[in-house]
């Protein structure tokens, strides 16, 4: 249990235009989503964090406009990179989280890797 | 200030053998917990193992053990009988203290198994 989708693995795109990637919990109601940023030989780093039907709150220094994320059901959710520049170029990495008894687990998807020309 | 610290970063263990990854951290919330995720190249991460603080017995998942020391404030993984596919990069990962469902990473060792 607990699998997490994302799509696409890896998107190639032209400088200027807008990238969608989405994540799914396939298997449980994720009550809240995450999006993580990671650079060659990095750790992560938070992006955003969404929850159903309410808007994302992102860290600070991450632009709201530039990095749109949109969550419509317990199942979905989705990053837009909008007029995407070389400097975006990424692996981004969705988790989501089941509200449990204990800890919230994160659970990850596969990742994306973005490339912008 | 919350940290999470893994100060090594690269690892080498012989097939076969155990080796220990450590963390450590530093965080003012009385209650918390410790998670270790592994991304193999291909980059998923996966979750491996969890130990809250006030857990008695330190976790075991299959080959993952979790040794807590609490007054250390170290939570360091273990991994018995290697095997080549444990190579990876090894995250410990613990909530915020400013958001407990929100995680802080450590930067991540680089574990190499030979054959």
């Amino acid at each position: 249990g607990a699998v997490v989708s994302q799509h696409p693995s890896r998107v190639i795109c032209k400088s200027g235009t807008s990238v969608k990637i989405e994540c799914r919990s396939l298997d449980f109601q994720a009550t809240t989503m995450f999006w993580y940023r990671q650079f060659p030989k990095q750790s992560l780093m938070l992006m955003a964090t969404s929850n159903e039907g309410s808007k994302a709150t992102y860290e600070q220094g991450v632009e709201k406009d530039k990095f749109l994320i949109n969550h419509a059901s317990l199942t979905l959710s989705t990053l837009t990179v909008t007029s995407a520049h070389p400097e975006d170029s990424s692996f981004y990495i969705c988790s989501a989280s089941q509200r449990g008894t204990g800890a919230d687990t994160q659970y990850f998807g596969p990742g994306t890797r973005l490339t912008v020309l | 200030a919350q940290k999470i610290t893994q100060t090594q970063p690269g690892m080498f263990v012989q097939e076969k053998e155990a080796v220990t990854l450590d963390c450590t951290y530093d965080t003012s919330d009385q209650s918390y917990g410790l998670f270790w995720y592994k991304q193999p190249s291909s980059g998923e991460m996966i979750f491996l193992i969890y130990q809250g603080s006030y857990d008695e017995q330190n976790a075991t998942e299959g080959r993952y053990s979790l040794n807590f020391q609490k007054a250390r404030k170290s939570a360091n993984l273990v991994i018995s009988a290697s095997q080549l596919g444990d190579s990876a990069m090894y995250f410990c990962a613990m909530p915020r203290m400013d958001s407990s469902y929100k995680l802080i990473f450590g930067s991540g060792t680089r574990l190499l198994v030979r054959p």
